[in-house]
């Protein structure tokens, strides 16, 4: 079975638009992360969430939001695309909050 | 200067040498230390997983951490082709859901 899943696994679209990426995770964990690899391959944290609190990147644009409609899922909604999202995001689950995160396959997003 | 330093390489050795990877960081709150594996196009897989400083060996793989002089190292002793990817050291103060602060990855190759 798969511990951390995100659909879709590809994802190309043109600027301007509005684009979600789902994320499930069947481990029973707590807390949700989503990162940014961008081409340097360099992992930032964007967003992390659990029942109580939704902590956010300072430098995350606010474009970008968090969903989580129960403690297994947490999406990511995109609006108004740009050239600069195309990176390959990542969502992550943990148990231990801070320390060992779990990480899906990545969605790679391609802003055309 | 950034909050953790890793050599992104590449790194090549032949096969059955001893691989020594290595992170260094500035926050002297930090004090859980993985390493993850990121083969190409996928997810980053935990390797290693160390709390404060001293070593832990896992099969082939040993981490150690010295907190004193803020330096963690991966060690792999009898490397495979198998083992060529991306190494990403990561590291968390613990508690809250700040997630983890990860280095840019070393890009391992070993020559078969």
């Amino acid at each position: 079975d798969t511990a951390v899943s995100q659909t879709p696994k590809y994802l190309v679209t043109q600027m301007g638009n509005d684009k979600s990426i789902k994320c499930e995770q069947n481990l029973g964990h707590d807390t949700m992360y989503w990162y940014k690899q961008d081409s340097k391959k360099f992992l930032k944290i964007m967003f992390s969430y659990n029942n109580k609190e939704l902590i956010i990147n300072e430098t995350v644009p606010n474009r970008f939001s968090p969903k989580s409609p129960d403690k297994a899922h947490l999406n990511l909604h995109i609006n108004s695309l740009e050239l600069g999202d195309s990176a390959v995001y990542f969502c992550a689950s943990s148990q231990d909050t801070g320390r060992r995160l779990y990480f899906g396959p990545g969605t790679r997003l391609t802003v055309t | 200067q950034k909050e953790v330093e890793q050599d992104p390489g590449p790194l090549s050795v032949p096969e059955g040498a001893i691989v020594s990877l290595n992170c260094t960081y500035s926050n002297s709150a930090f004090q859980y230390f993985m390493w993850y594996r990121q083969y190409s196009r996928k997810g980053p897989e935990l390797l290693m997983y160390t709390y404060s400083s001293g070593n832990k060996e896992d099969g082939r793989f040993t981490a150690q951490v010295d907190k004193s002089s803020k330096y963690i190292s991966l060690f792999i002793r009898d490397s495979q082709p198998s083992d060529s990817a991306t190494y990403l050291c990561a590291m968390s103060a613990g508690g809250g859901a700040d997630g983890l602060t990860f280095g840019k990855g070393t890009h391992l190759i070993i020559q078969p």
